[in-house]
Order: C-alpha cells, then structure tokens, then sequence
C-alpha cells in the first residue's frame, strides 16, 4: 500500500496567486516527520518545510506553510504569492520507523508549472 | 559544509557491466540513504544504513544490487550485471538518525545501461 499520495499529477498557477499542493499519508506510527521537497529541473533535491506528528501548530516556512490535518492524516503544501521559479516538481515525504526513523518514503510527486 | 557528495555525476556502461556508484555523507550524520528515481517508480528507497551498518535494505531491488559503507565517510552502491532497466537516477542522502531529521541529498548520478 501506498504511503505517500500526491493525488494531482500536474498543476498550474498564476503568477503571484497562491496554490496548494495536496498530501495524504498513512502510518500506524505515532511519532513520525512529514516533509516537503522541491526538485527544479536541474534535478537537486531541495528541501521546504517539516512538521511533526506531535506538532500543534501548522509549519511555515517564508512562503511555505504547510496545512498539517493528523485525523485526516493529510500535509498539505500551501505557496503563497507563486513565482516563476517555483515551478517544479514537489515531493511529499514522511519520516518514521522507530528510533532510527529508518523509512523515509516519498509521494509520486506534484509538477507545478507557474504561468506568467 | 562541502554537502554529500556523489560520484560519477553521469555513468554510461553497456549491459553486464559492473557499475560502482560512490557516496560521501556529510561529516557527523550516521544515516545514509540510497533512493533511485525513474519516472515510471518515482524515488525509491534502496536501502537505509545507521553507524555503517545496513538496517534496511528491502528495497534493493534484486541480489544483482549490493551496497557497503566500510566507514562512516564512504558509501557504494553496485549493481553487477547491470541491465538497461538500471537505468535511472540513484540518490544518496544523509542526516542524523531521527523522525525529525530532513535527509540532505548528493546531486545524484545519472546512470545509463546501453
């Protein structure tokens, strides 16, 4: 089964608007990291923002926030004010496994294309 | 911090060849990651090593795929023989060992199987 969903594919988004990206995970673990990756298509792996399971509040991260839902069991990436450089592919990720945190899985990813 | 450092950055090799893939961590972090990303499976965990010692490893995908860290500055992922469906990214990542730690990425290797 699927841990990480990114249930959209591709998006697009105006320049200077906001756009949310969606993430849904599944674990039975009740400690665990939820994180956001950015991959431009030079191919690094950038990272974004983190948010704890134990976490109460939302992280923010500059123009990141991250819109953490635990009984949905959904993180969901919100950019405010797009710009043309954030187009790329977004990876969702979660963290968990015990005392080492050895699985760290990722979505299929969201490729966002920002337009002028 | 010089980052985690991968090398080759491009490999190209004919089938049945070995291929040796190298990683360097970042200096103090005792997990290593090795993901591969092709477009049809997206990233995949390989296999997760803590203190250089393999802790997962249900992710190599066959025994044709092998992965050392002899010490805590180097790690190698082989693959022998190499098939064309080899072909893809494969990313190293590092960071200390904990749900709240973000893995730091090489810039990968480019490997193409001809």
């Amino acid at each position: 089964a699927q841990k990480i969903t990114q249930t959209q594919p591709g998006m697009f988004v105006q320049e200077k608007e906001a756009v949310t990206l969606d993430c849904t995970y599944d674990t039975s673990d009740p400690s665990y990291g939820l994180f956001w990756y950015k991959q431009p298509s030079s191919g690094e792996m950038i990272f974004l923002i983190y948010q704890g399971s134990y976490d109460q509040q939302n992280a923010t991260e500059g123009r990141y926030s991250l819109n953490f839902q635990k009984a949905r069991k959904s993180a969901n990436l919100v950019i405010s004010a797009s710009q043309l450089g954030d187009s790329a592919m977004y990876f969702c990720a979660m963290r968990e496994g015990g005392y080492y945190g050895q699985n760290f899985v990722f979505g299929p990813g969201t490729r966002l294309s920002v337009l002028p | 911090d010089a980052g985690v450092i991968q090398s080759p950055r491009h490999e190209v090799t004919e089938m049945g060849q070995e291929v040796t893939l190298r990683c360097k961590p970042i200096s103090g972090h005792n997990s290593l990651f090795w993901y591969r990303q092709t477009m049809m499976r997206g990233l995949e965990l390989l296999i997760y090593f803590n203190n250089n010692v393999p802790i997962d490893d249900s992710g190599m995908p066959e025994d044709r795929f092998s992965a050392k860290m002899p010490n805590a500055s180097f790690s190698t992922l082989k693959i022998q023989p190499s098939e064309p469906r080899d072909s893809a990214v494969y990313f190293c990542a590092s960071s200390p060992p904990a749900t709240n730690e973000k893995l730091f990425f090489g810039s990968g290797t480019q490997l193409s199987v001809l």
